[in-house]
């Protein structure tokens, strides 16, 4: 299985760019990037995921690097309501599982 | 849909008693998952199955641990005897397809928190 590296803590002032890193360099052509974030107390939530393309939707951005060996998860705007641990995924092409790791602890502060 | 409903959200219970977690996934979703979470550990996978029938249990700590799926729309996770070390966060998550597939997405419920005194 591909691993991913995280940092892990991170943070981001209120109503900036919060930009959370992922590092997965052995990562396999077909492998897809997932994002999820945790806020506490609540089960993991679906954040974004992609393959090469950069990706975008209502909750963030989704930037990989051309040789796929590292990503970053981009929020736009980050709100107080943000701070959450968030998981880097690389999803393992023959497996039926999402392997979480420890993940990033974003704090965001007013 | 009411998204993964899981039942009850905590429990309190002795060790050497019997523990039968709950779970509804999602309507329509063939697959579902059950997780662990400790501080130590972080998030484990315990099993999963796929239209009611256990894929992959290789998870599952020790035979204390069973899970079944009598239908789509239910699912247990058993725990007897039960001991302090089990003492965790246990989230059931459902897929629609196989996730596998490359676009698909877990959906999880909102944990039931387990004491064992």
């Amino acid at each position: 299985d591909a691993k991913t590296t995280q940092p892990t803590s991170m943070d981001c002032a209120e109503g900036r760019a919060a930009n959370l890193p992922c590092n997965h360099s052995t990562i396999s052509g077909n492998e897809y990037v997932y994002w999820y974030r945790q806020i506490h107390s609540q089960g993991p939530q679906y954040i974004i995921h992609g393959l090469k393309n950069n990706e975008t939707n209502e909750m963030a951005s989704l930037i990989i690097t051309e040789d796929r060996k590292s990503s970053t998860l981009i929020l736009p705007h980050a709100t107080l309501r943000d701070t959450a641990v968030y998981y880097c995924i690389v999803r393992p092409s023959y497996g039926q599982n999402f392997v979480f790791g420890p993940g990033t602890r974003l704090s965001v502060l007013p | 849909d009411a998204g993964v409903i899981q039942s009850p959200r905590h429990e309190v219970t002795e060790m050497g008693q019997e523990v039968t977690l709950r779970c509804k996934p999602i309507s329509g979703h063939d697959y579902l998952f059950w997780y662990r979470q400790t501080m130590m550990r972080g998030l484990e996978l315990l099993i999963y199955f796929n239209n009611n029938v256990p894929i992959d249990d290789s998870g599952m700590p020790e035979d204390r641990f069973s899970a079944k799926m009598p239908n789509a729309s239910f699912s247990t996770l058993k725990i007897q005897p039960s001991e302090p070390r089990d003492s965790a966060v246990y989230f059931c998550a459902s897929s629609l397809g196989s996730t596998a597939a490359t676009n698909e997405k877990l959906f999880f419920g909102s944990g039931t928190q387990l004491s064992v005194l």
